[in-house]
């Protein structure tokens, strides 16, 4: 079936450090795939999106290239903030069928000053 | 509001009682889902609305879980009987269409806690 594997956390940086959350994915067909985030206290949101293989997302500083034939979606930064603490989702959507999405297990960042 | 609304926004019950979560999507977002997120777990898929229809409910965990969703907009969730393992938080998004590619607006969520 389909499913979403992304790293373990917390991951803790030092602010200014580069950022890469792993994220593989198993699935039938040509998943759209995504990166949501959840701000402490707020509800998860929308990072990036990529809808075909070797389409790249971006958002906010933030990087994500479709990689069809290593399965992955790998959520990179140059130089992360404070402000970028938070749990960043991988998930995935079939393009057929019904239109549910899969959601990794989400990974915490702590961005130390 | 403009967002996506749940209440209540927390639910201390006791086991065995039923409850009733609610969510009130964005305004002409046709598709409504529920997921429900438990402690290091990921957010587990529980029912898709489009309209008024629920064409995968494939997630709902037993039973006991239901779900409904009036002149395609608000949507309750109910659990009977509800056990510990109930609890968790749940969330619902809403979407324009449906369509793949039609990013989820999410609820902050009804944490419910079974004691």
């Amino acid at each position: 079936g389909n499913s979403v594997t992304q790293m373990e956390g917390p991951v803790t940086l030092s602010e200014e450090a580069f950022l890469t959350i792993n994220c593989t994915y198993t699935a039938t067909g040509y998943p759209s795939l995504f990166w949501y985030v959840q701000y402490p206290g707020e509800g998860l949101q929308l990072l990036l999106k990529a809808t075909k293989a070797d389409d790249k997302g971006s958002n906010k500083g933030f990087e994500a290239t479709y990689r069809k034939e290593t399965t992955s979606f790998h959520l990179e930064k140059g130089s992360v903030q404070v402000s970028d603490s938070a749990v960043y989702f991988c998930a995935l959507a079939r393009t057929s069928g019904t239109y549910k999405y899969i959601f990794g297990t989400g990974t915490r960042l702590k961005v130390l000053a | 509001g403009a967002g996506v609304s749940q209440s209540p926004s927390n639910k201390v019950t006791e086991k065995g009682k039923d409850v009733e979560l609610r969510c009130d999507p964005i305004s002409g977002h046709t598709a409504l889902y529920w997921y429900r997120q438990s402690l290091g777990q990921g957010l587990e898929f529980l029912i898709y609305f489009q309209g008024n229809s629920a064409p995968d409910k494939s997630g709902l965990p037993s039973d006991r879980f239901s779900a409904e969703r009036t002149g395609g907009s608000v949507s309750t969730l109910t659990i009977q009987r509800t056990q510990q393992e109930d609890s968790a938080v749940y969330l619902c998004a809403s979407s324009l269409s449906g369509v793949y590619n039609s990013p989820l607006h999410f609820g902050n969520g009804t944490r419910l806690t079974v004691t």
